[in-house]
């Protein structure tokens, strides 16, 4: 079964760091395009940033540029984002998702999500 | 960055209804037009990609239509299982962007 598991937020205070991650299981994934995608409460979708399958392309939001990092480890089938210098709005459900078609921007699997919430 | 409308942002109808959703992008996206749904604490799932490819598993009851910048989703026969969040996303450029939602509730 293709699958995606996303882990790794909490409650962080203003200013914070933390780092989620997702594991890929079914599916070769290091011939995959992946992608973080947020909800904040009660709001609608917005793409975060994307990594190609060998991890040398990247491309991030405006909203989190200098203060988001993503990578990828292909050897343990898993994705990172590496969320420095948090700020309230960065309160979302963080969603990974597989890329497919033009530019990787087709979400064809999703995580079911973790929850980040910043707050002092 | 190109922006996407949906319209209606609220729909309600009942099963067994025909509901239409549209889709507009402020530029030419050419055919990079998905839909995706999502119901109350679950994660968005593919519906269609590419204007009107269904995904596999996907019921016939969803089609969708539409190039350039107008696009549409439709629901032939409402079911229960429908009733959720609709989401049309541009995957013609980076960033890729999403319609602000349509929650079709039961009427």
């Amino acid at each position: 079964e293709v699958q995606l598991v996303d882990s790794g937020g909490g409650l962080v205070q203003p200013g914070g760091s933390l780092r989620l991650s997702c594991a890929a299981s079914g599916f070769t994934f290091n011939t995959y395009e992946m992608n973080w995608v947020r909800q904040a409460p009660g709001k609608g979708l917005e793409w975060v940033s994307y990594i190609g399958s060998s991890g040398a392309t990247i491309y991030y939001a405006d909203s989190v540029k200098g203060r988001f990092t993503i990578s990828r480890d292909n050897a343990k089938n898993s994705l990172y984002l590496q969320m420095n210098s948090l700020r309230g709005e960065d309160t979302a459900v963080y969603y990974c998702a597989r890329g497919v078609g033009r530019g990787g921007a087709t979400l064809d699997v999703w995580g079911k999500g973790t929850t980040v919430t910043v707050s002092s | 960055d190109i922006q996407m409308t949906q319209s209606p942002s609220y729909l309600s109808a009942s099963v067994g209804d025909r509901v239409t959703i549209t889709c507009r992008a402020s530029q030419s996206i050419s055919s990079s037009l998905n839909w995706y749904q999502q119901k109350p604490g679950e994660a968005p799932k593919l519906l269609i990609y590419t204007v009107s490819s269904l995904k596999s598993g996907v019921s016939s009851r969803f089609s969708g239509s539409g190039s350039g910048t107008d696009f549409t989703l439709t629901i032939s026969t409402l079911q229960p299982e429908d009733f959720a969040t609709y989401y049309c996303q541009q995957s013609y450029t980076t960033p890729p962007t999403f319609g602000q939602g349509t929650k079709l509730d039961i009427k």
